[in-house]
C-alpha cells in the first residue's frame, strides 16, 4: 500500500500568511493527488486535483504543486476562512489512502 | 448539479450488521466510480472502498472480507453492507464521486 505523510500535523499562522502543507508518497504515484479542505462538522471539500488543477470555484489563492512523490498546497495569502483542517490523497493505486491531515489555526 | 444524500446509521451492537444506502442524483452512477469514505471521531480520513463502473470493487485491508459495495442502478442508489461490526468501525461514512461528498451518516458501534 501507498503510505501518504503529510507535513506538519499542525500550522500556526496569521491572515494574510503564505503557508505551504506538503504530502509524501511512499513510491511514484504520478500526479494522481488531491487536496481538500475540511472545516468542523462538515464534509470535505476538494480544492485541487490531479495535483495541480484548481476546482471550480476554489479561490486563486489555493495552489497544488509536484508529482512523483512529493507534492505542495499553497495557501498565497490566508483569509479567516481558510483556517480548517487539510487533507491530501492519492488516488494512483488501490488502497487510495489521506495523508494524517494538516490543522490550520489562528495564530 | 451533483447530490449525493447518505442514510441508514445508527447505533448497532458489536458484530451485528448494517446497510448505508447513498441516494445519487444529477447523474448516472453506474458510468462513475463511487467510493465510501469514513472519519471516526476527531480522527482523519480514512478510504473505504470503491466500485467501478464495470463493477469491480475494492476494498481497504480494515474491512475487506466483512464490508461488501454495491449499487442499484435502477434506483442510482449506493450500498455500503457492513458484516461483523466492531467498536473501531464507528465513523461518520461519506459517499464520494469526483470530489463531490455527501453529508455523511454517522455509525456508532457499542454495547
Amino acid at each position: 500500500d501507498i503510505q501518504m505523510t503529510q507535513s506538519p500535523s499542525t500550522l500556526s499562522a496569521s491572515v494574510g500568511d503564505r503557508v505551504i502543507i506538503t504530502c509524501r508518497a511512499s513510491q511514484g504515484i504520478r500526479n494522481d493527488l488531491g487536496w481538500f479542505q475540511q472545516k468542523p462538522g462538515k464534509a470535505p471539500k476538494r480544492l485541487i486535483y490531479a495535483a495541480t488543477s484548481l476546482q471550480n470555484g476554489v479561490p486563486s489563492r489555493f495552489s497544488g504543486s509536484g508529482s512523483g512523490t512529493e507534492f505542495t498546497l499553497t495557501i498565497s495569502s490566508l483569509q479567516p476562512e481558510d483556517f480548517a483542517t487539510y487533507y491530501c490523497l492519492q488516488h494512483n493505486s488501490y488502497p487510495h489512502t489521506f495523508g494524517q491531515g494538516t490543522k490550520l489555526e489562528i495564530k | 448539479q451533483v447530490q449525493l444524500v447518505e442514510s441508514g446509521g445508527g447505533v448497532v451492537q458489536p458484530g451485528r450488521s448494517l446497510r448505508l444506502s447513498c441516494a445519487a442524483s444529477g447523474f448516472t452512477l453506474s458510468t462513475y466510480e463511487i467510493h465510501w469514505v469514513r472519519q471516526a471521531p476527531g480522527k482523519g480520513l480514512e478510504w473505504v472502498a470503491v466500485i467501478l463502473h464495470d463493477g469491480t470493487n475494492y476494498y481497504a485491508d480494515s474491512v475487506k472480507g466483512r464490508f461488501s459495495i454495491s449499487r442499484d442502478n435502477s434506483k442510482n442508489t449506493l450500498y455500503l453492507q457492513m458484516n461483523s461490526l466492531r467498536v473501531e468501525d464507528t465513523a461518520v461514512y461519506y459517499c464520494v464521486v469526483t470530489g463531490s461528498w455527501g453529508q455523511g451518516t454517522l455509525v456508532t458501534v457499542s454495547s
